[in-house]
């Protein structure tokens, strides 16, 4: 069965600095990877979407990476605000039970101090 | 374009009462599925579906049903609401399998 875990759980920091947050899964038959953000009581919004066949993406001051061989991803934030500061979820694209579904992590609480 | 919506955003319900949850997309996705958010155990799935007419469970169905009777709804049943039912209720939607997923605002359902 897959399982995906984040750490850390929970992550404070000051204004303007790089900062990774991390994801694993169990499983690397992964078709794909999804980074959201989640902002308290709202929906998720999608950050960037990795294929099984990428090794990584970029949007903006953001940069998602993934090595399948190991069961990590990683989420790269540079220079980071406050504005930042929300949940991120990974979630990943399994197929273990033959059809395509998404199975999530329990996210990094962001926060990002001014 | 609106995306994914769902309807309705609040509900509070009474134990052994019934609901459905709408969820609605525009962009002709294939893919359609349910979760439910609870504090320290992330999103699990409840059901999903492949395409029009189909439905199949996930991790978490039991309490639920489900029916995709148009390829643009997919909708959540709660035949009789207990309190353990008490989530944050997510749609999402994606073209295939293998692509993005989209997600509605979410539905708080509070049974008491």
């Amino acid at each position: 069965k897959q399982e995906v875990t984040q750490i850390p759980a929970a992550l404070s920091v000051p204004e303007g600095e790089n900062l990774v947050l991390n994801c694993s899964f169990t499983d690397s038959a992964i078709y794909n990877l999804q980074w959201f953000r989640q902002d308290p009581g709202k929906g998720l919004t999608s950050l960037l979407l990795i294929q099984s066949s990428q090794r990584e993406q970029t949007s903006g001051r953001l940069n998602a990476s993934l090595d399948k061989s190991s069961g990590r991803s990683t989420l790269y934030i540079a220079a980071s605000q406050p504005g930042d500061s929300a949940t991120y979820l990974c979630a990943v694209g399994d197929t273990t039970s033959g059809t395509y579904k998404y199975i999530f992590g329990t996210g990094t609480r962001l926060k990002v101090l001014a | 374009n609106a995306g994914v919506t769902q309807t309705p955003k609040f509900r509070v319900l009474k134990t052994g009462q019934s609901m459905t949850l709408l969820c609605a997309q525009d962009m002709n996705h294939e893919y359609m599925y349910w979760y439910r958010q609870d504090p320290g155990m992330g999103l699990r799935l409840i059901h999903y579906s492949v395409g029009e007419g189909t439905t199949a469970k996930g991790e978490v169905p039991d309490g639920y049903n489900v029916s995709r009777l148009k390829k643009q709804n997919f909708l959540l049943g709660l035949e009789s609401a207990a309190p353990s039912q008490t989530s944050v209720y997510f749609c999402a939607s994606s073209y295939q399998g293998k692509t993005e997923a989209f997600f509605g605002q979410g539905t708080r359902l509070t049974v008491v």
